[in-house]
């Protein structure tokens, strides 16, 4: 167990919808990533937050969003859901330091968009 | 653009058997290397690190060894297991933020 907590563990939607997956960090870490994980295309970040504010930016689309709230958990909207979006979406933490340092993985979310 | 990739999709082995899971990276930049373990329906798990400054990394039966002349990284398990079974990622990590992932190599342990 990581310490990293996701939640839900499944969902299933349909297109067009929009959906919410929550994360809650290790305690003590202040950085937060998402990550999508499908079968062509690995593990993909999408965005970090540090402390309640965006730090970096990966390939995540115009479509989904996320934020981190004053209790440092975060949350990943996506939006308008196509089919492609269905995949396995991972949240990680850390520290939050200036150096490079491990990452914590969640046991992550399961999306299914039919 | 620069990632890091792994050199073989599938690595089967006997249990008992060391194994050697090999990784190329690109960015000579990178100062930090990761290995996960990712077991099906799981989140990838940290098993060990190494920066840099370091060629070789001991943890307790894996071992990590870099190569910054060739931009190789490989991961070492010793007396292979069968819950040993899963996909492993080299990840490359610069002044702490994204992870990039390489596409990850499956190992099986047949008992």
């Amino acid at each position: 167990d990581s310490g990293v907590t996701q939640t839900p563990k499944h969902l299933i939607t349909a297109t067009g919808q929009r959906v919410t997956l929550r994360c809650s960090p290790r305690s003590g870490d202040l950085s937060v990533y998402w990550y999508q994980q499908s079968l062509d295309q690995g593990l993909q970040f999408l965005i970090q937050y540090y402390n309640g504010e965006e730090r970096a930016k990966g390939n995540i689309l115009e479509r989904f969003s996320a934020q981190q709230f004053p209790d440092l958990h975060s949350e990943l909207n996506l939006s308008s859901l196509e089919l492609g979006d269905s995949a396995l979406y991972f949240c990680a933490s850390s520290v939050g330091g200036a150096d490079p340092e491990t990452q914590y993985f969640g046991p992550g979310t399961r999306l299914l968009v039919l | 653009g620069e990632s890091v990739g792994l050199h073989l999709p599938t690595l089967s082995v006997q249990e008992g058997d060391n194994s050697i899971i090999n990784c190329a990276y690109s960015n000579s930049a990178s100062d930090y290397f990761i290995w996960y373990k990712q077991e099906s329906g799981k989140g990838p798990q940290f098993i060990i690190d190494i920066r840099s400054n370091m060629d070789k990394r001991q943890g307790q039966r894996v071992t990590v060894l870099l190569n910054k002349t060739v931009k190789h990284l490989s991961l070492q398990i010793a007396a292979t297991q069968p819950g040993d079974s899963a996909v492993y990622f080299c990840a490359e990590n610069q002044a702490g933020t994204a992870l990039i992932f390489g596409k990850g190599t499956t190992l099986s342990v047949s008992s």
